[in-house]
């Protein structure tokens, strides 16, 4: 069974910090995708990646696949409270586009 | 962009009564949809895949008579919570993708469900 462990769990810091979050897993994934979620609400795609190395960026927020499609990393720049929430990591792997979440990593930021 | 409807967003329930929850892809078509279980400040669990027109795949530990799937066209895909129990209660989510979902899935909104 494929598991994807996220850290830190939670995490509260000022606003204006940089943060990384990061995706681990003893498996190799064919594809990853980070997710935020708000209370109440179903997750939001935030980025997809696919290749070994790969670095993404979306605004304030830095993506990485590892070498070996294991894990990944989400950083934030200058955290704002508006960045608040849930963030999932998602993966799969094995021929199949079957996603399993990570454990999860909660960020609250403060204003 | 895709939008995947969620319905009911919020259900309570007596115990032992069953509850029926809706998703659907409102301007795609989706062979494929998942179903997911969320526990309070908790990540998803996948508890099944959704096929259109063939059997649901269910995941390991996740009862199919409990909780039986229909996915009857290409938009919709039906999770009904049989003789529903308090320990049932929890955020139901489902999620679909225009294609093979490498690029991402679209989420529903979700359903919280209460049992009493």
């Amino acid at each position: 069974t494929q598991l994807l462990e996220q850290s830190p769990q939670f995490l509260s810091i000022q606003e204006g910090e940089n943060l990384t979050v990061y995706c681990n897993s003893s498996s190799v994934f064919s594809s990853l995708q980070w997710y935020r979620q708000e209370p109440g609400e179903g997750p939001v795609l935030l980025v997809t990646v696919v290749t070994g190395g790969e670095v993404k960026k979306l605004k304030r927020l830095t993506f990485q696949f590892g070498d070996a499609r294991k894990d990944s990393s989400l950083h934030i720049t200058a955290a704002q409270p508006g960045d608040t929430g849930l963030y999932l990591c998602a993966g799969a792997g094995g021929g199949t586009y079957k996603y399993i979440f990570g454990t999860g990593t909660r960020l609250k930021v403060l204003a | 962009g895709a939008v995947v409807s969620q319905h009911p967003s919020r259900v309570i329930c007596k115990s032992g009564t069953s509850v029926k929850i809706e998703c659907r892809s409102l301007d795609f078509q989706a062979t494929t949809m998942f179903w997911y279980r969320q526990f309070p400040k908790q990540s998803l669990m996948l508890m099944a895949t959704s096929n259109e027109g063939s059997k649901a795949t269910y995941e390991q530990g996740v009862e199919k008579d409990k909780f039986l799937i229909n996915h009857a066209s290409l938009t919709l895909s039906t999770l009904t919570v049989t003789s529903a129990h308090p320990e049932d209660s929890s955020f139901y989510i489902c999620s679909a993708s225009e294609g093979q979902g490498g690029y991402g899935y679209t989420f529903g909104s979700g359903t919280r469900l209460t049992v009493v």
